[in-house]
């Protein structure tokens, strides 16, 4: 079974300063892993994917994700955050080997970029 | 919110009433898609369909039931079977079931139950 962990619910960051929000996963075979934004009452929109090759992948809004096999993680990234990025991400993640496979979603992190 | 729209925005349901929640698209995407989105839980698949007059149940599919008659639509009813319908519902789509394609979410249907 597959699985994506966010083991923080809540990251709080000044505004200029880097941002991470960390995802870990677990699937049988190779992953494609997604990063999604969702601001309140909306839907989510695509921010960025790996599927294979480069191991940092960049995105929408000047977001990128560092794909790490041996750490099994996925954390997305910006050099500078604004107060605009803050929103709930959600990392997902499909195994690619063989069928159909469901899309499995973490819980959301909820990011607050403080003035 | 791409090319996707649902509606209501708001939707309050009574106790033993179905209600049915309205998704199009015209992405001219094959995959269709209904999660359930509550606090703290991230999203769960109800029904996925990979092609026109075909569907599948998700992980929590019981209390809901879907259609799938044109390739822009994917109507979701909340049957009275539902014991516990407040939540936050999204419809996505995406080219094809699988593989790496992204999936295109709606604003999202938010059903209280009176």
């Amino acid at each position: 079974a597959q699985s994506v962990a966010q083991p923080e619910d809540q990251v709080n960051v000044a505004e200029g300063n880097p941002l991470t929000v960390k995802c870990t996963y677990s699937v049988s075979g190779n992953p494609y892993l997604f990063w999604y934004v969702q601001y309140p009452n909306r839907g989510l929109q695509f921010l960025l994917k790996y599927i294979t090759g480069d191991n940092l992948v960049k995105g929408s809004y000047g977001f990128e994700a560092e794909f790490n096999k041996s750490q099994t993680s996925f954390h997305l990234k910006k050099p500078s955050a604004l107060v605009s990025d803050s929103a709930l991400y959600f990392c997902a993640v499909r195994d690619s080997s063989g069928g159909y496979q469901k899309v499995t979603f973490g819980t959301g992190t909820k990011l607050q970029v403080i003035p | 919110d791409g090319g996707i729209t649902q509606s209501p925005k708001y939707l309050f349901r009574k106790e033993g009433q179905n209600v049915t929640l309205s998704c199009e698209q015209n992405l001219n995407h094959d995959a269709m898609y209904w999660y359930r989105q509550d606090p703290g839980q991230g999203l769960r698949l109800i029904y996925y369909s990979q092609i026109v007059n075909d569907f599948q149940k998700g992980d929590i599919a019981e209390g809901y039931s879907v259609s799938r008659e044109k390739k822009e639509s994917f109507p979701l009813t909340v049957t009275s079977a539902q014991k516990n319908p407040t939540a936050f519902y999204l419809c996505a789509s995406s080219i094809g079931v699988g593989g790496a394609s992204e999936q295109f979410f709606g604003p999202g249907t938010r059903l209280t139950v009176l």
